[in-house]
């Protein structure tokens, strides 16, 4: 079955600094790769996504995001964080080759110092 | 198009009352899934429908938790007798037919049971 493991559970950095957010997944063929974002009490915004081709793949707010497949992991980058970028991230895998049944970890929480 | 609409926002509800969700999707998609988010954790795959049929329920949605989609377009979640446990955030999300495209995902509704 697939999971997706986020081992950071709450990640802070100064604004301005550059923010790595590791996710690594496990599912025996390609996956169907997301990160979300989540403020708090609000819904699930998508960031960006794979599903083939290019394994560097650009989103929405300057996020980007490498998919490694040796490495199982799909790690979200941004070079220089904002205060607003402060929030719940999220990444998940598309189960059994479905984009949109989605398997989720269990977030990263990431605080901006001023 | 809004995308897709959840009401209400917030549901406050005593034990052992039922409650009712509405979900309603974006129009043109056809598959409709219920997720459910507790504090701290992402979201946990509930069920879905393609059109009007139910194709899966996860082994988390209890007897008490039944969902329906009439006619293919809005899908309702109702919990019976709700427990403490049951509070949470309930998430739906809709996607296009087609196996490779995301699901777009609701504000939630968050419902707290006292």
């Amino acid at each position: 079955a697939q999971s997706v493991t986020q081992p950071d559970i709450h990640i802070t950095v100064s604004e301005g600094a550059s923010l790595e957010l590791r996710c690594n997944y496990s599912y025996g063929a390609t996956p169907y790769l997301f990160w979300y974002v989540q403020s708090p009490g609000q819904g699930l915004q998508l960031l960006l996504k794979y599903f083939s081709g290019d394994t560097l793949v650009q989103g929405i707010k300057g996020f980007e995001a490498e998919f490694k497949r040796s490495q199982s992991s799909f790690n979200l980058r941004k070079p220089s964080v904002h205060w607003s970028d402060a929030a719940e991230y999220f990444c998940a895998v598309g189960a059994e080759s479905s984009a949109s049944k989605i398997i989720f970890g269990s977030g990263t929480r990431l605080s901006i110092r001023p | 198009d809004t995308g897709v609409s959840q009401d209400p926002r917030h549901k406050i509800t005593k034990r052992g009352q039922n409650v009712t969700f509405r979900c309603d999707p974006i129009s043109e998609h056809n598959r409709l899934y219920w997720y459910r988010q507790t504090l701290g954790q992402g979201p946990e795959f509930l069920t879905y429908f393609q059109n009007e049929a139910q194709l899966e329920k996860s082994r988390l949605l209890s007897d008490r938790f039944s969902a329906e989609r009439p006619k293919g377009s809005f899908s309702t979640l109702e919990i019976q007798r709700t427990e403490q446990g049951d509070s949470a955030m309930y998430l739906c999300a809709s996607s296009h037919r087609t196996e490779n495209t995301e699901a777009f995902f609701g504000q939630g509704t968050r419902l707290t049971v006292v």
